[in-house]
């Protein structure tokens, strides 16, 4: 596609219940990230993937976080029992390759509201 | 640890005024400087980037130079336009991190009136 598409744009979820949030990358670019962003901050690393394998997912908060991205193209945040705290807009990026300094390409994002 | 401190806003301007958004990091090793941009709507795109030090980055009328001497990489435009009003994110790439982990600045909201 054109750019990093995200979806849904919005979404409105329960406490406790499971959310999926979807990342379409630029095509052919190799390097996923998610990033989430809180109210009044700056977007903060979750987790890397270099093709299929997640190469670094030392910024997911805790176990209640996963990510998948099994053909090394479009990648699936997941979320067990959504806590209020988890409110935030979730951001994913795409690069061509993961070298030094390599441009980001960001999606719009997801905005989730945890009741 | 990696940090990048950025000042508060929002910054409010009248068109063709002189913009500065002050930007100060800390970090472990070497790192690479950018300016992201948020237009409304819009993902965030890379407006500028500085890998080294005394290096410009420049793009778009705005320029910030890498200053090692004083860690920061402050955001600059000599006249802004109604079309600049955006969030600005100054973030840093620590270099030994994973590659593409940026660390961000909170941004400042910029609002440009005609």
């Amino acid at each position: 596609g054109a750019g990093v598409s995200q979806t849904p744009s919005n979404k409105v979820t329960e406490k406790g219940k499971y959310v999926e949030l979807r990342c379409d990358p630029i095509s052919g670019h190799t390097a996923l990230y998610w990033y989430r962003q809180s109210l009044g901050q700056g977007p903060e690393f979750l987790i890397y993937f270099q093709g299929t394998g997640a190469a670094d997912d030392s910024g997911l908060p805790n176990d209640r976080f996963f990510a998948v991205r099994p053909e090394g193209s479009v990648s699936t945040l997941k979320i067990q029992r959504t806590e209020r705290g988890d409110s935030a807009v979730y951001l994913c990026a795409s690069s061509l390759t993961a070298a030094t300094n390599e441009k980001l390409f960001f999606g719009s994002g997801t905005q989730l509201s945890v009741l | 640890g990696n940090s990048v401190t950025q000042m508060e806003g929002p910054v409010t301007l009248s068109e063709e005024a002189f913009l500065t958004i002050n930007c100060t990091y800390t970090a472990t090793g070497y790192p690479s400087l950018f300016w992201y941009v948020q237009y409304p709507g819009e993902g965030l795109q890379l407006l500028l980037k500085a890998t080294k030090a005394d290096d410009k980055g420049s793009n778009k009328g705005f320029e910030a130079t890498y200053r090692k001497e004083t860690t920061s990489f402050h955001l600059e435009k000599g006249s802004v336009q109604v079309s600049d009003s955006a969030v600005y994110f100054c973030a840093l790439y620590s270099r030994g991190s994973t590659l593409g982990r940026l660390y961000f600045g909170r941004g400042t909201q910029l609002t440009v009136w005609p």
